[in-house]
């Protein structure tokens, strides 16, 4: 079956670099998910979409924006990187997003990304 | 604000013993749990999905029961083997989030000792 496909699997970038993590949710799931985990934390919201439109906002900084394409791929591009942005970074995708969804969400293997 | 705790941060069983582990949430108001596993450097597997008006779910030697009522989650894994080494992850989606995102546990890390 397919599953969520990130990528690149390994990003490294200097500061104040520019960093674009792709992720292809699974074919008609509706609603895409990133998050962030440090080393050590557990993962963090940071943003989602829902057809293609932002849906929730957890703690994702300024230097950060997203989007959902209309192939329903999202892309997190993150500017000024600075050290502690380095992390796991994860996609999820999910059917039927919104209140009341019964689905669990398929999680990405994930971009890791370090920040020299 | 829903906050999820797992305990026992970490765990070292001898193969062939039965894991326990637990995951507590403070805001009974779920959609539903998610039990996953991850490995070192590695993304998130989904094990088990509990909706909240299940009572368990079973996988194989993977049982997870949810009383929701009490806030508390079991995942019971049978016969463990050093292949179950990993970090245990619980998930609660909260009725109260209308987009549905995870509050996750910070895990507890399983070490299974040939």
């Amino acid at each position: 079956a397919a599953g969520v496909i990130q990528s690149p699997r390994h990003l490294i970038k200097e500061k104040r670099e520019t960093a674009t993590l792709k992720c292809y949710p699974i074919p008609r799931h509706d609603t895409v998910y990133w998050y962030q985990q440090g080393p050590g934390q557990d993962p963090q919201f940071l943003i989602s979409f829902y057809e293609k439109m932002q849906s929730d906002k957890g703690s994702i900084p300024d230097r950060f924006s997203a989007q959902q394409f209309s192939d329903y791929h999202s892309e997190l591009n993150m500017s000024s990187l600075e050290l502690g942005d380095s992390a796991l970074y994860f996609c999820a995708s999910s059917p039927f997003g919104g209140q009341g969804s019964l689905y669990g969400y398929t999680f990405g293997s994930g971009t890791r990304l370090t920040v020299v | 604000k829903q906050e999820v705790t797992q305990i026992p941060a970490a765990l070292s069983v001898p193969e062939g013993e039965n894991l326990v582990l637990n995951c507590s949430f403070t805001d009974s108001a779920i959609y539903n749990l998610q039990w996953f596993r991850q490995d070192p450097g590695k993304g998130l597997t989904s094990l088990l999905l509990i909706q909240s008006s299940q009572r368990e779910q079973t996988s194989g030697r993977l049982n997870a029961s949810l009383d929701k009522s009490s806030g508390r989650s079991t995942l019971y894994i049978a016969a463990s083997q050093p292949g179950d080494s990993a970090t245990y992850l619980c998930a609660v989606r909260p009725a109260t989030d209308s987009w549905g995102k995870l509050q996750f546990g910070a895990g507890t890390q399983v070490v299974v000792t040939p």
